[in-house]
């Protein structure tokens, strides 16, 4: 059973600073990683994705990736308000399924 | 380009009726997908599909039928619906299923079953 962990919150930060989301997977041949936003009652939104080792940048956004550890994490820095949302992890795999497993979703609150 | 359209938006049912919620996507996408999300939740794969009549189940496909006679249309069937198919339906769609390839989410269809 392919796993995927996230802690459901609420993580809650002040503006302006780094906000910290986690995930955990189970399945070792996982193989892409994918963070989703989304807004109370809208759809996911893609942020990024990763499958390399090591940090990928975006803007205020940075995804990390460990996979000998079996953890992805996104970092939100310089928060802001507008970034109040849940943040969903999913990972994907090999056989070129377009398959995703998504994790239960972190809500990020940030404070004004 | 309208992207991944969903209908209806809100749906009531009775238990044991029957409907289909629609997914249409103008993207060229040959692949789509169909999720259910509960309060609180994350999103669960229900069927998908890699081309125009190809279909397989993913995580959760028990009372639920597809088919995918174009590659614009992805219909999803509920035949005998049932409480515990209230839920949040998403549907969505890539261009292909490599690793890279991002799926573009529908704005959902909010299914009660009373």
């Amino acid at each position: 059973q392919k796993e995927v962990e996230q802690n459901s919150g609420p993580l809650s930060v002040p503006e302006g600073a780094i906000a910290s989301l986690n995930c955990t997977y189970s399945d070792r041949g996982s193989q892409s990683f994918f963070w989703y936003r989304q807004y109370s009652g809208k759809s996911p939104e893609l942020i990024m994705f990763i499958y390399s080792n090591g940090d990928k940048e975006d803007g205020r956004f940075t995804a990390q990736l460990n996979k000998a550890s079996q953890y992805v994490s996104l970092l939100i820095r310089d928060s802001q308000p507008s970034d109040s949302a849940t943040y969903l992890c999913a990972v994907g795999f090999s056989g070129n399924t377009g398959k995703l497993i998504f994790g239960q979703g972190t809500t990020l609150q940030v404070k004004p | 380009n309208a992207g991944v359209t969903q209908t209806p938006k809100f749906r009531i049912l009775k238990i044991g009726q029957s409907m289909t919620l629609q997914c249409t996507q103008d993207m060229n996408h040959n692949y789509m997908y169909w999720y259910r999300q509960d309060p609180g939740m994350g999103l669960k794969l229900i069927y998908y599909s890699v081309g125009a009549g190809i279909t397989d189940k993913g995580e959760v496909p028990n009372g639920y039928n597809v088919s995918r006679s174009t590659t614009e249309d992805f219909p999803l069937r509920l035949e005998l619906a049932a409480p515990s198919q209230t839920s949040v339906y998403f549907c969505a769609s890539s261009y292909g299923g490599a690793l890279s390839d991002t799926q573009y989410f529908g704005p959902g269809t909010r299914l009660t079953v009373l």
